[in-house]
Order: C-alpha cells, then structure tokens, then sequence
C-alpha cells in the first residue's frame, strides 16, 4: 500500500530534550516536506527537498533540522524543543514530475507537545 | 510568490443543503491550484486538482471547483452535503516554476448538522 509513515504518532517531551521524527515513504516520490498545523494558522511549511541531499527552507524554519541522506526518508530533527513548537506535525511527499511537485500525499501527522 | 486567502474560515450548513467555500490567491506566475480535505484526527487528502484545460474541475465525494483566472478564485461547492462532508478544507497554490513549495490557506471548518 502507498502511504507516508510518521512515528511517533503522539509524543509528550520537556524543553531542551532532543527529539526525532521520521518519515519514510514508499512510492519512490523525489519531494518531500515537513508542515505544521496550529489553530488559525493552517499548514505552515518547514522545510523541503526536491530530491537527495537537496534541502530548502520553508515559511517556518528556525528550531528545526532535516536531512535527505535516502530518496524514502526525510527525518525532522528538535535539536533543543521549546514549548512553541508544541503543533501538529505533517510529513508529505509528492512525485515531481518535470519542474513541478505534484499532488501531496500526507502522513497521519505527529502531535508534539513540549513541555 | 504566492499567497492563499480562505474568505470563511467556519461554515455551518445543514444536511442536504448546497455550500461553497471560497478561496482567493495571489500570484505574480501561472499556478496550479488544489483543494485537500482533513476529516476528524486524520491527515489530508487531495479532493481535486486544477492544473490546466477546464476551468471547471470535478474532484471525489461530488466536489467541484471553479478557476476563475480574472478573479483569482477557486471556488468549491458541493450542490448538496452529507454529514460526513464535515471536516476542514484547505486552498492551496504552487506556482509553475522549479522549486515553488506548494501554499496553504488556513482553513474553512465545514459542519454539518442535520
């Protein structure tokens, strides 16, 4: 089955703790992105890469890591969490197709509250 | 760059009635357009798609959407909704060129009550 996977689903950490959250997906898409959603604020891109070892800076970069070392993962990285990244968490990817991305195909998201 | 506008962000209807959710954009590029859907606890999924031809695009569950280039719209209506139509709907915009990240607007919570 085609499908973006996120772990963890849920995650209750404290300030200044490390955290990881993978992503992986298995349809062989070149474009990958992290989003976070907050009430009243919609879906906020983080970062994005258009390909391996190709990482971009979205609307909302700072606090955060990525890195593109295989074409299926596409880990984000709170080096040092603050309670202002406690958000909902979406990992998406997308098959780019010439210049373009196309059609996102979303993970089940991550709760991340950061205590 | 691009820049998406949902007019509502909350729209109550009751069951069988029509709706439509507005979306505006700004761009100074062509673009591509997209409507995605978030039902209760879950991520989002693609409801249509404009990416050129007909202006007027039939995506899954009977939604449609209207591009209107000169009015830098695209409209969503569903001519008669179902209580399992509530959730919440996002606009999005990703210009034509290389490396344009796709845009979200922030939402329009559709509920449905019968």
């Amino acid at each position: 089955e085609a499908q973006v996977t996120q772990n963890p689903r849920y995650l209750i950490t404290v300030t200044g703790k490390k955290l990881t959250v993978t992503c992986s997906q298995n349809m062989n898409h070149e474009y990958m992105s992290w989003y976070r959603q907050d009430p009243g604020l919609g879906l906020r891109q983080i970062y994005y890469s258009m390909n391996v070892e190709v990482t971009d800076k979205g609307d909302v970069p700072e606090g955060y890591k990525v890195s593109r070392k295989e074409k299926r993962n596409f880990p984000l990285i709170l080096e040092s969490p603050s309670p202002n990244q406690t958000s909902l968490y979406f990992c998406a990817s997308s098959l780019r197709t010439g210049l373009r991305v196309g059609e996102l195909f979303f993970g089940e998201g991550s709760r991340l509250t950061v205590l | 760059a691009q820049s998406v506008t949902q007019l509502d962000s909350q729209v109550p209807v009751f069951e069988e009635a029509p709706v439509e959710l507005r979306c505006n954009y700004s761009s100074s590029v062509s673009v591509y357009l997209f409507w995605y859907v978030q039902y209760p606890n879950q991520g989002l999924q693609l409801l249509l798609k404009y990416l050129s031809g007909s202006t007027l695009v039939k995506g899954i569950n009977g939604f449609e959407a209207e591009f209107n280039k000169s009015q830098t719209s695209f409209h969503l209506r569903k001519p008669s909704v179902h209580i399992s139509d509530t959730a919440e709907y996002f606009c999005a915009v990703s210009g034509r060129q290389a490396g344009t990240a796709l845009i979200f607007g922030k939402g329009t919570t559709l509920s449905v009550s019968s």
